[in-house]
């Protein structure tokens, strides 16, 4: 069955410390993977994207993805963490053989220490 | 600005008093999506539309109508709301599998 898991509910880091969130995903055929994140009483903005070709993807605010197919995990990571980057991300593949929909992972919830 | 709008943001209703979530978007997506967020469970689609006057369930699609009679406007029906489908709900659109789909900002609806 297709699936996404974040392991992790909660994560909190200090200021300026480096961030990994965590993401696997289960599906048959090549994913399309997505990394969202959503503020406090704000939709969701893509944060990145992978369809093939170079397996680590930048995104905005400076957001980068590994996607390894050997592990099926496709985590996001950040150098240096800005208290303004609180939120929630969620992980998703697209699973567009079927009902052309983003398959979500239930979110991990980032906390910022000054 | 390419965006997908949705009214009301914020609704309260009772049990049982139709009401419909609009959902507009302006970037002649084909794509059109219902998501509902509840906590723990991440974004699960309601359902979707593949075009013009082409509908189909999602996931959770049980109490839920929809209608896509344009390309810009996807409304999301309730008919009877319960309790159980007090919940944030996304209207999102895509202008394919290579753009995955813009969201927009949410309506909360509460079922009392």
């Amino acid at each position: 069955a297709q699936s996404v898991t974040q392991p992790d509910i909660h994560i909190t880091v200090s200021e300026g410390a480096s961030l990994e969130l965590r993401c696997n995903y289960s599906y048959g055929a090549t994913p399309y993977l997505f990394w969202y994140v959503q503020s406090p009483g704000q939709g969701l903005q893509l944060l990145l994207k992978y369809f093939s070709g170079d397996t680590l993807v930048q995104g905005i605010k400076g957001f980068e993805a590994e996607f390894k197919r050997s592990q099926s995990s496709f985590n996001l990571r950040k150098p240096s963490v800005h208290w303004s980057d609180a939120a929630e991300y969620f992980c998703a593949v697209g699973a567009w053989d079927s009902s052309y929909k983003l398959i979500f992972g239930s979110g991990t919830r980032l906390l910022v220490r000054p | 600005e390419a965006q997908v709008t949705q009214n009301p943001r914020y609704l309260i209703t009772v049990t049982g008093k139709k009401l419909t979530v609009t959902c507009s978007q302006n970037m002649n997506h084909e794509y059109m999506s219902w998501y509902r967020q509840d906590p723990g469970l991440g974004l699960r689609q309601i359902y979707y539309s593949m075009n013009v006057e082409v509908t189909d369930k999602g996931d959770v699609p049980e109490g839920y109508k929809v209608s896509r009679k344009e390309k810009r406007n996807f409304p999301l029906i309730l008919e009877s709301p319960s309790p159980n489908q007090t919940s944030l709900y996304f209207c999102a659109s895509s202008g394919g599998d290579l753009y995955g789909y813009t969201f927009g900002s949410g309506t909360r609806l509460t079922v009392v």
